[in-house]
């Protein structure tokens, strides 16, 4: 079980927007940077949203980072269907000294 | 641009200890640490430990802890995990990773299968 906490499912149809919600604790994402990595079926993880909220080069203005006390948000906008993937939260926790994952959320584009 | 490149497949016996190599092609590690993650089949990712070359220093996961060595030979900018007392549960895809320390994974591996069976 993982300590970030992740709907395990969502969808949305082309066009729409959609959120992932991330929620942990004082000890990781109330006192870090979240980031998002996005998952296609059968490759390695991509970094979409570092430092809350800041894109890396390449990625899309449809995606978007927020966080606010000790939870956080993933948008997607204008949804289309290679956006199709796991998305995974990750915070530092300054209790444990390593790098938490929540347990990912399926996006479906329906 | 850097990239990584981790070692190819392996398979196991339980008990026995695997090595997993990722050298950054392309460049060098620099200040940057690499992070180890593993995937279980259809699961989710979990973070094992992370060294930064430059020190030689590594901490781990306390899940991980006592099982793992994680190292660094800064001379052929190539980190490696070894996991030892393997079990079934440890069948999984394994991905080094730059990370800004405590920061951001920007580059993966392409990941490398380590399955564990007798």
């Amino acid at each position: 079980q993982s300590v970030l906490t992740q709907p395990p499912s969502a969808s949305g149809t082309p066009g729409q927007r959609v959120t992932i919600s991330c929620s942990g604790s004082s000890s990781n994402i109330g006192s870090n940077y979240v980031y998002w990595y996005q998952q296609l079926p059968g490759t390695a993880p991509k970094l979409l949203i570092y430092r809350n909220n800041q894109r890396p080069s390449g990625v899309p203005d449809r995606f978007s980072g927020s966080k606010s006390g000790t939870s956080a948000s993933l948008a997607i906008s204008g949804l289309r269907s290679e956006d199709e993937a796991d998305y995974y939260c990750a915070a530092w926790d300054d209790s444990l000294s390593g790098l938490l994952f929540g347990g990912g959320t399926k996006l479906t584009v329906l | 641009q850097v990239q990584l490149v981790q070692s190819g497949a392996e398979v196991k016996k339980p008990g026995s200890s695997v090595k997993v190599s990722c050298k950054a092609s392309g460049g060098t590690f620099s200040s940057y640490a690499i992070s180890w993650v593993r995937q279980a089949p259809g699961q989710g990712l979990e973070w094992m430990g992370r060294i930064i070359p430059i020190l030689g220093i590594a901490n781990y996961a306390q899940k991980f802890q006592g099982r793992v060595t994680i190292t660094a030979d800064k001379s052929t900018s190539t980190a490696y995990m070894e996991l030892s007392s393997l079990r079934s549960e440890d069948t999984a895809v394994y991905y080094c990773a730059r990370e800004e320390p405590r920061d951001a994974f920007d580059i993966w591996g392409q990941g490398t299968m380590v399955t564990v069976s007798s």
